[in-house]
């Protein structure tokens, strides 16, 4: 089955630094790469995604890398505001519609 | 507008007593998920329903059962819940399942405290 592992476990930077979240993937059909938000007591939010077809992807302070050889893709939020604080998970989804997460970045901007 | 609505937001039981948590969505999406989340994990799957097909993650344990009434409607049965049991249990939902670049939408939650 597919394994995502993400690093770092922990990242904390200063406000207005960026900050860089890696995950690798096993399984070379995963297709789809999601990047989810999640605060303290609330359900994972979609905050940006990429498809295998892509390299790139940009949503304002929010980008998100792809690389189909090496099987790994990284999620890039520049200009880091301390409402960016919290914990955010990668996601490789197959064919067959199943998600395998990583096992998260506790990420904390300091003011 | 809530869109993957999970109630209780919070439900305790005692040990051995069987709850049920339910997701209600307003996105007439065909596939809905059970996720449990233990703390600082990520969401671990425990099955989906495409439409009415129930698909069971193979560890997923006997406990854990699940229903699906209608397009709208899933409930988590956790028949007789241990302590390992407390997490939090995450609804999601997705268009469909069989493509892979799908999105999902995660309802808030429901945290499980087992006593």
């Amino acid at each position: 089955g597919e394994n995502v592992e993400q690093h770092p476990s922990t990242l904390s930077v200063q406000e207005g630094d960026s900050a860089v979240i890696k995950c690798t993937y096993s399984d070379s059909a995963s297709n789809y790469f999601p990047w989810y938000k999640q605060e303290l007591g609330k359900g994972p939010q979609l905050i940006i995604d990429i498809r295998s077809n892509v390299g790139e992807k940009k949503d304002q302070r929010i980008a998100v890398t792809l690389n189909k050889t090496a099987k790994h893709f990284s999620l890039h939020i520049t200009e880091t505001q301390p409402e960016d604080s919290a914990v955010y998970f990668c996601a490789a989804k197959n064919n067959a519609g199943k998600s395998t997460f990583g096992d998260g970045t506790t990420l904390t901007v300091k003011p | 507008d809530a869109m993957v609505i999970q109630n209780p937001r919070y439900q305790v039981t005692q040990f051995g007593k069987p709850v049920t948590l339910s997701c209600s969505q307003t996105l007439n999406h065909n596939v809905m998920y059970w996720y449990q989340q233990k703390s600082s994990q990520a969401p671990k799957l425990l099955f989906h329903y495409y439409d009415k097909d129930f698909n069971n993650e193979a560890d997923t344990p006997d406990n854990f059962q699940s229903r699906r009434p209608n397009t709208s409607f899933c409930f988590l049965d956790i028949r007789s819940p241990g302590l390992g049991d407390a997490a939090m249990y995450l609804c999601a939902t997705s268009r469909a399942g069989g493509l892979a670049d799908d999105e999902q939408y995660f309802g808030p939650g429901t945290r499980l405290t087992v006593t």
